[in-house]
């Protein structure tokens, strides 16, 4: 138990559909990461959380997508009008905020667009 | 060029073969180094963290060299057990870290 949690673990929604990933991170963990991973793929970084701020976020994040960390401890990752090419498994991670320090991952959210 | 790159495999062992895994990043300002293990349809979860004096732990030894950028991950004796995916991870640490993963080799034990 890494003490990452992520809700739900399986969604599967139609295409068009919003849909909204929670993760609840380690309680003293400051830095926050949202990750997207397709099978054989290695996970592609999303977005960076230092408390509540929002550092980074990559191209991969659409106008589609959006993060919020709005007290600095549990997550949303929002994905507006899904798409076939939206599924995947979202991962979130979080660490202690020293570099070098070890990243636990949640179980991940598993997303489904039919 | 991609931030992390890996040995594209998959790498298909017999028991109790020595295997090695390659890594190079492209960020020569990156401070830390990892290497995660996934199992199918799981989470990444910590192997071990790479140091610069290179570590072991048990039958599995990783090296640094940021001269050449490059990482590596030796597993001795391989047992079935070890068939997973191994990430090969870099924080890019450049104004703020920057945790990047590597496309993952795969492994399979045959017994």
């Amino acid at each position: 138990d890494t003490g990452v949690s992520q809700n739900p673990r399986h969604k599967i929604t139609k295409r068009g559909q919003n849909v909204t990933f929670r993760c609840d991170p380690i309680s003293e963990h400051n830095r926050l990461y949202w990750y997207r991973q397709t099978l054989g793929q290695g996970p592609e970084f999303l977005t960076y959380f230092q408390n509540e701020a929002q550092l980074e976020k990559s191209r991969l994040l659409s106008d589609r997508f959006s993060a919020e960390r709005p007290k600095g401890s549990f997550s949303t990752l929002e994905i507006q009008r899904t798409e076939q090419g939206d599924s995947a498994m979202y991962l979130c991670a979080t660490d202690a905020g020293n570099s070098g320090n070890t990243i636990y991952f949640g179980e991940g959210s598993w997303l489904t667009v039919v | 060029r991609k931030e992390v790159e890996q040995d594209p495999g998959p790498f298909n062992v017999p028991e109790g073969a020595t295997v090695a895994f390659n890594c190079t990043y492209s960020n020569s300002a990156s401070q830390s180094f990892f290497w995660y293990r996934q199992d199918c349809r799981k989470e990444p979860k910590l192997l071990m963290s790479v140091y610069s004096s290179g570590n072991e732990d048990g039958r599995f030894t990783a090296q640094l060299n940021r001269a050449s950028q490059y990482i590596s991950l030796l597993i001795r004796d391989s047992k079935l057990s070890d068939s997973a995916t191994y990430l090969c991870v870099v924080n890019m640490a450049t104004s703020y870290d920057k945790v990047i993963f590597g496309p993952g080799t795969s492994l399979s034990v045959i017994p």
